[in-house]
């Protein structure tokens, strides 16, 4: 079946612009995540959502940043203003129930974002 | 809070080597344990996972075993391939934190 998707692939902003990622995730997850990786390190955490509910967005780094759910499947995320620090890989994840820390979480290709 | 700290590469290996990345945690709750895989130009995929303690993950030839008094989770292959090439992070998530928190990764070469 398929995977977690996400687009774009690659995503050149101008410092200023307003920029929205989309995550699809696996057909019949209850659960999302929302991953930044900067470059060389690990994944970090942004947020969390259990349906269409986002339960936990405390690592969200700033009010620019935005997502949304809104019938539970397809998500955006959303940066307004972007800055040069929001250049890292954005990365998307889907489990059958987040709420299960042993549920594997599947995750998307990412999405590359370059502010310049 | 839950933390995760793992050894720094690059490592660099010949085939048929025996591969070990250290990997160490911190967590306020009972964590599973996670190694994830990065294949070139590939997205993050569960490599092996360990729920409880003295569990042994293990996939492709990979074990680790969850060491709850040393609070570790080394990663172990007897004999690489070129194919074993990946950038290797170790993770964890508890019952009361169920995102992932994740090691900064360990790149492994593997050379014919």
């Amino acid at each position: 079946g398929a995977g977690v998707s996400q687009s774009p692939r690659y995503k050149v902003a101008k410092r200023g612009q307003d920029v929205a990622l989309r995550c699809d995730p696996i057909s019949g997850h209850v659960s999302l995540f929302w991953y930044q990786q900067a470059l060389g390190q690990g994944p970090e955490f942004l947020t969390y959502f259990q349906n269409e509910a986002q339960l936990d967005k405390s690592g969200l780094p700033s009010d620019r940043f935005f997502a949304e759910r809104p019938e539970g499947s397809v998500s955006t995320l959303k940066i307004q203003r972007t800055q040069q620090e929001d250049s890292a890989v954005y990365l998307c994840a889907s489990s059958l129930d987040g709420r299960a820390p042993s549920y594997e979480q599947y995750f998307g290709p990412g999405t590359r974002l370059t502010v310049t | 809070g839950n933390s995760v700290t793992q050894m720094e590469g690059p490592v660099t290996l010949s085939e048929e080597a025996f591969l070990t990345i250290n990997c160490t945690y911190t967590a306020t709750g009972y964590p599973s344990l996670f190694w994830y895989v990065q294949y070139p130009g590939e997205g993050l995929q569960l490599l092996l996972k360990a729920t409880k303690a003295d569990d042994k993950g293990s996939n492709k030839g990979f074990e680790a075993t969850y060491r709850k008094e040393t609070t570790s989770f080394h990663l172990e292959k007897g004999s690489v391939q070129v194919s074993d090439s990946a950038v290797y992070f170790c993770a964890l998530s508890d019952r009361f934190d169920y995102k992932l928190s994740f090691g900064a990764g360990t790149t492994v070469t593997v050379r014919a």
